[in-house]
């Protein structure tokens, strides 16, 4: 079972490029989160989509736009890169919103702005 | 405002050696507390769920345990296969369409054989 796939695994942007890190799940989950790592903090929420159709900011969504493109796909988007977004990037899913569920998660996409 | 706070923040055991670990936390209204364990470079893995004080859990070498203020994880006669960050989170504020997850920041620890 593959669970949470992300892509691509490593990224090196210069500063003002764009990307998007894709994520998919297999699992038939309702919601779907983006998160960002960073060394001496926790797991910080960017977006979540709590079901297919919907979603909301976290606590850092600046610099950042997603799209739920299905229920499966979500994917994160940097339209002009900064050096304050170099960071581990993680997306996860869990089946339903608004329950005390765990969540499962993707193995992250290390990236860094120059 | 909700806070996560993990200590110590590096943990290094000779195998064998029992320890705890702490998450105490700040929130009003928690639904559920988790642990994860994560492993270099890949994303963390559920443990336990822990959801009213006096709640225990055990795994293996690993007891969650749960109070009002604080959680802990004991790991018993560590291997060093035990060796990873073990990240704590807390489930408590709403959210637009759904509750949110604050993470602390994470105890590293190292197992020698």
């Amino acid at each position: 079972n593959a669970g949470v796939t992300q892509t691509p695994k490593f990224q090196v942007l210069k500063t003002g490029q764009s990307m998007t890190l894709q994520c998919a799940q297999d699992m038939n989950h309702n919601s779907m989160y983006w998160y960002r790592q960073d060394p001496g903090m926790g797991l910080r929420l960017i977006y979540y989509s709590a079901s297919e159709g919907t979603t909301d900011k976290g606590e850092v969504p600046n610099g950042y736009n997603v799209s739920r493109l299905n229920k499966r796909e979500f994917s994160l988007r940097l339209e002009s890169a900064a050096p304050s977004q170099t960071s581990v990037y993680f997306c996860a899913s869990r089946g339903t919103a608004r329950v005390v569920e765990k969540l499962f998660f993707g193995s992250g996409t290390q990236l860094s702005v120059l | 405002e909700d806070q996560v706070t993990q200590s110590p923040e590096a943990l290094r055991l000779q195998e064998g050696e029992s320890s705890s670990l702490n998450c105490s936390y700040t929130v009003s209204g928690l639904r559920g507390l988790f642990w994860y364990r994560q492993d270099p470079g890949k994303g963390p893995e559920f443990l336990f769920t822990l959801y009213s004080a006096g709640e225990e859990k055990e795994k293996e070498r690993l007891k969650a345990t749960l109070t009002k203020k604080e959680s802990f994880l004991h790991i018993t006669a560590p291997k060093p296969e035990d060796s990873a960050t073990y990240l704590c989170a807390v489930q408590a504020v709403p959210l637009p369409n759904d509750y949110k997850l604050s993470f602390g920041a994470g105890t590293t620890v190292t197992v020698r054989a």
